[in-house]
């Protein structure tokens, strides 16, 4: 079966810092792999996805950077964090043939 | 108009109450939809998907409404553990693929 995981769970950054959060999928290939970011009391935007290695497309202009390394690895980085990147990060994937979308456990990120 | 619109909420209930949360899509060219719950703090995870004919899984019932573009979730016989955020999402399969998502509702079922 599939699964999908995302690192850390948790963090707390400086604001200037620089951030990266990874995600994996396992059992599927060529997955479309998705980065949603959640704010407190608002709904899911999505920052980046991703249909295969290499190849990013940016949703939204922001100071944050996604990178996909491999086929199932899709990692999410700024160089230097703003108060306002402070949220819930969801990693998330489907098939190229379906269209359930399936999230990762989410990193919650607070920049103080 | 946005793309996708759920009911404004929160929805507040008692135990055993039957609620019905709504949620209208703007693109026709839409072909699937789905409901999906995120319990506090937790990623979303999928609750059912919506077929044309309607559908049915225990106490939960979806519908779809090609003509007036909406999806439905019913919920009987409420229950403490569905105390959530439900959110509705309408994906528009093909060339140009998009998943949309709602804001979500937020329901509380109390004792």
């Amino acid at each position: 079966s599939q699964t999908i995981h995302q690192w850390p769970a948790t963090l707390v950054q400086p604001v200037g810092s620089p951030l990266s959060l990874e995600c994996t999928v396992e059992g599927t290939s060529n997955p479309n792999l998705y980065w949603y970011r959640q704010a407190a009391g608002r709904g899911l935007q999505l920052l980046f996805y991703s249909v295969g290695i290499g190849q990013i497309s940016s949703e939204v202009p922001q100071n944050l950077s996604a990178s996909r390394p491999q086929d199932r690895q899709f990692i999410l980085s700024s160089k230097k964090l703003l108060l306002s990147d402070s949220g819930f990060y969801l990693c998330a994937w489907t098939l190229l043939s379906g269209n359930t979308i399936y999230f990762g456990e989410g990193s919650w990120l607070t920049v103080v | 108009r946005k793309e996708v619109e759920q009911d404004p909420g929160p929805f507040n209930v008692p135990e055993g109450a039957t609620v019905a949360f709504n949620c209208t899509y703007s693109n026709s060219a839409s072909q699937s939809f789905f409901w999906y719950r995120q319990d506090c703090r937790k990623e979303p995870k999928l609750l059912m998907s919506v077929y044309s004919s309607g559908n049915e899984d225990g106490r939960f019932t979806a519908q779809l409404n090609r003509a007036s573009q909406y999806i439905s979730l019913l919920i009987r016989d409420s229950k403490l553990s569905d105390s959530a955020t439900y959110l509705c999402v309408v994906n528009r399969t093909g060339a140009n693929s998009k998943l949309t998502f709602g804001k979500g509702i937020t329901l509380s079922v109390r004792p």
